[in-house]
């Protein structure tokens, strides 16, 4: 099984702010990583796919970066709707698995 | 548009069984594979089960497989997830989720969840 270790698991950052959240698998598996937000008692959003596609009518602060092993998340200005558990999750084979979460919370 | 509703949640003893339900519309249900995640309360997701578009094909996580089993009605549009041997380890919330692509393993679309809880 492939192995999804994400950082930190927590968080505090102010408005404004640059968040990086990173995301890294036991092995390669190429470009096969997304990126979900997730808010309290909410299904989680997809905001990224293949590692760095933004989906349609996510924000263009929220960047995706990496291949291989090493995944990257990136909110370039942190907005208020923004605070939220993210989770990296491969889409490269079964099972598939998911990060453990970064929960981004207000500083 | 693309909807999934889940069904059938509740309280169920350990070792007892649980059937949810997966409806959607809004695209051709018999094309696309559709998937399970659970979330128990307050921890990360997992995924749980997968039926390939085809219907002939399903993959399982170690913690349920051989206790749960994924079918689905065409005619109704429906995935079904019958569950067995229920453990306190299954309490979570399930949800149903399909990506874009016949046999996507991302998820662009999610149902609303709906709560087992398994408690004696």
């Amino acid at each position: 099984d492939i192995q999804m270790t994400q950082s930190p698991s927590s968080l505090s950052a102010s408005v404004g702010d640059r968040v990086t959240i990173t995301c890294r698998a036991s092995q390669s598996i190429s470009n096969f990583l997304n990126w979900y937000q997730q808010k309290p008692e909410k299904a989680p959003n997809l905001l990224i796919d293949g590692a760095s596609s933004l989906q349609s009518g996510v924000p263009s602060r929220f960047s995706g970066s990496g291949s291989g092993t090493d995944f990257t998340l990136t909110i370039s200005s942190l907005q208020p709707e923004d605070f939220a558990t993210y989770y990296c999750q491969q889409s490269y084979s079964t099972p598939l698995t998911f990060g453990g979460g970064t929960k981004v919370e207000i500083k | 548009q693309v909807q999934l509703v889940e069904s059938g949640g509740g309280v169920v003893q350990p070792g007892g069984s649980l059937r949810l339900s997966c409806a959607a519309s809004g695209f051709t249900f018999s094309t696309y594979g559709i998937h399970w995640v659970r979330q128990a309360p307050g921890k990360g997701l997992e995924w749980m089960a997968f039926i390939r578009s085809d219907g002939s094909n399903t993959y399982y996580a170690d913690s349920v497989r051989g206790r749960f089993t994924l079918s689905r009605d065409i005619s109704k549009n429906t995935l079904y997830l019958q569950m067995n041997s229920l453990r306190a380890e299954d309490t979570a919330v399930y949800y149903c989720a399909k990506g874009i692509s016949t046999d996507d393993y991302s998820f662009h679309f999610w149902g609303q969840g709906t709560l087992v809880t398994v408690s004696s």
